[in-house]
C-alpha cells in the first residue's frame, strides 16, 4: 500500500525554468511533509519540510504548496540550475513518537543548461 | 554535525548466506532507522529503533532482524539473503527537536 503518492517520475526542465513535482498521501494523521534531494551515491538529504498549519513555506528558490483538504502537496524549484539536478523524495509521518517517514517514489529531475 | 557511518559500503554475496550491515552514529541520538531504497519504491522502513535494545518493525520487515546493544550501534541482519534483498539500505537518525532525519550514505548489497 503506498500512502505517499509521487509524480511525476521523471521530468526535464531548462536552466532558469520552474521544477514542479507534486505528491499525494492518504493518512490524515500525518503532519510533517518533508521533501528530501538526493545525489547519486549519497543519502537523502533534507531539502525543506512543513507543517499542515501553514499552506506554504519558502527556503531561498524551493517552496513547498500543502493543500490539507486535498492531501497534496507540492516541491517548486524556481530558476532551476543544472546543480539542481537530483532525485527528489517527498515523504510523510507523524511528528510524535517513533516519527516513521513514508516516502514517496522518488522523481528523476534534469535541469539542462 | 551529525554523523553517521555505514559498513560494509558495498557487499556482494550469495543466496543463503548470512550478511550483517553496521550503522555507527557518533552523537546520542535515541532513533535509529535502516530502510532500503530499490527504483519505484522510493525508501521504505525496514526497522527502526527508540532505544537500547528498543527496536519495532518497519513497513518490509520480513527476513531482517536489527539489534541495538549500544546506542551508538544498529545493526541489520539478513540470516539467510534471498535475491530479492538486492537493494541499497540506507540507515537515518532522528535530529532531535528538529524531526529531521539524516541519512548515511548507504550500503550496496548484491545476492547472487
Amino acid at each position: 500500500q503506498q500512502q505517499v503518492k509521487q509524480s511525476p517520475q521523471s521530468l526535464i526542465v531548462q536552466k532558469g525554468g520552474i521544477s514542479i513535482i507534486n505528491c499525494a498521501y492518504e493518512n490524515t494523521a500525518f503532519d510533517y511533509f518533508p521533501w528530501y534531494q538526493q545525489f547519486p551515491g549519497k543519502g537523502p538529504a533534507l531539502l525543506i519540510a512543513i507543517r499542515p498549519d501553514v499552506s506554504e513555506k519558502k527556503e531561498g528558490r524551493f517552496t513547498i504548496s500543502f493543500n490539507k483538504s486535498a492531501k497534496q502537496f507540492s516541491l517548486h524549484i524556481m530558476d532551476s540550475q543544472p546543480g539542481d539536478s537530483a532525485t527528489y523524495f517527498c515523504a510523510a509521518s507523524g511528528i510524535q513518537g517513533a516519527q516513521k517517514l513514508v516516502f514517496g517514489q522518488g522523481t528523476r529531475l534534469t535541469i539542462n543548461p | 554535525d551529525a554523523g553517521i557511518t555505514q559498513s560494509p559500503r558495498h557487499k556482494v554475496t550469495e543466496t543463503g548466506t548470512p550478511v550483517t550491515l553496521r550503522c555507527h552514529q557518533t552523537e546520542n541520538h535515541r532513533y535509529m532507522y535502516w530502510y532500503r531504497q530499490d527504483p519505484g519504491h522510493g525508501l521504505r522502513l525496514i526497522h527502526y529503533s527508540y532505544g537500547v535494545k528498543d527496536t519495532d518493525k518497519g513497513e518490509v520487515s520480513d527476513g531482517y532482524s536489527v539489534s541495538r546493544s549500544k546506542t551508538e550501534d544498529f545493526l541489520l541482519t539478513l540470516e539467510s539473503a534471498t535475491s530479492s534483498q538486492t537493494s541499497v539500505y540506507f540507515c537515518a537518525i532522528r535530529i532531535g527537536g528538529t524531526g529531521e532525519l539524516f541519512f548515511g550514505e548507504g550500503s550496496r548489497l548484491t545476492v547472487l
